[in-house]
């Protein structure tokens, strides 16, 4: 079935540091990818997405690359912010599928 | 402001009370969607709805009942529900499936529900 890992949390890091979130995923055909972001208190928003192979997204700082032969999607940002603390979350919709299938979500927390 | 809006944001029930939630959406979106977030467990996805009809329920017991009236309201209706029942339920929208493949969906803020 359609799947979605996230590395584990949380994520801790000082104020400019180098961010890596791990996403990988399992599905058939070629599916839609996705980074969500949840501020404390707040729903889910969408942060970039990718819908092909090698396509980059890229939002407020954000990038993720779509990369077909190794099945991920990971989010960097080069230099992280205290605002930046909050709860990521990998998704995919598979080709021919409404549904979207969520990893369990990445919590970054950001030191001053 | 995403767009969709959840009321209430927090309600606190006893298990035999009846209560509902609403969700609306202003972004001319015609799918429909609850989901529900605990902690330290993936979203779940509860029901989907199309056009006001729902495609899509995912196994969710029958004290969560969902009403669509249209394609820009849709409604949670609570009744006995059970302290496991406290969590985070998001309401999302997006276009239909089927229609265009990568288009998102967008989330409100969601209602805190705490069962006593």
């Amino acid at each position: 079935g359609n799947s979605v890992t996230q590395m584990e949390g949380p994520v801790t890091l000082s104020e400019e540091a180098f961010l890596t979130i791990n996403c990988t995923y399992t599905a058939t055909g070629y599916p839609s990818l996705f980074w969500y972001v949840q501020y404390p208190g707040e729903g889910l928003q969408l942060l970039l997405k990718a819908t092909k192979a090698d396509d980059k997204g890229s939002n407020k700082g954000f990038e993720a690359t779509y990369r077909k032969e190794t099945t991920s999607f990971h989010l960097e940002k080069g230099s992280v912010q205290v605002s930046d603390s909050a709860v990521y979350f990998c998704a995919l919709r598979a080709t021919g599928f409404q549904k979207l299938v969520f990893g369990t979500g990445t919590r970054l927390l950001v030191s001053p | 402001e995403t767009g969709v809006t959840q009321t209430p944001r927090h309600l606190v029930m006893g298990m035999t009370n009846k209560k509902s939630l609403k969700c609306e959406q202003h972004l001319g979106h015609n799918a429909m969607y609850w989901y529900k977030q605990s902690a330290k467990k993936p979203l779940e996805l509860m029901f989907v709805y199309n056009f006001k009809e729902q495609t899509e329920n995912n196994s969710v017991p029958s004290r969560f009942s969902p009403e669509c009236p249209n394609s820009s309201h849709l409604f949670l209706h609570l009744h006995t529900l059970q302290p496991e029942d406290s969590a985070l339920y998001l309401c999302a929208s997006s276009h239909g499936g089927g229609i265009v493949d990568n288009q998102p969906q967008h989330f409100g803020d969601g209602t805190r529900l705490s069962i006593l």
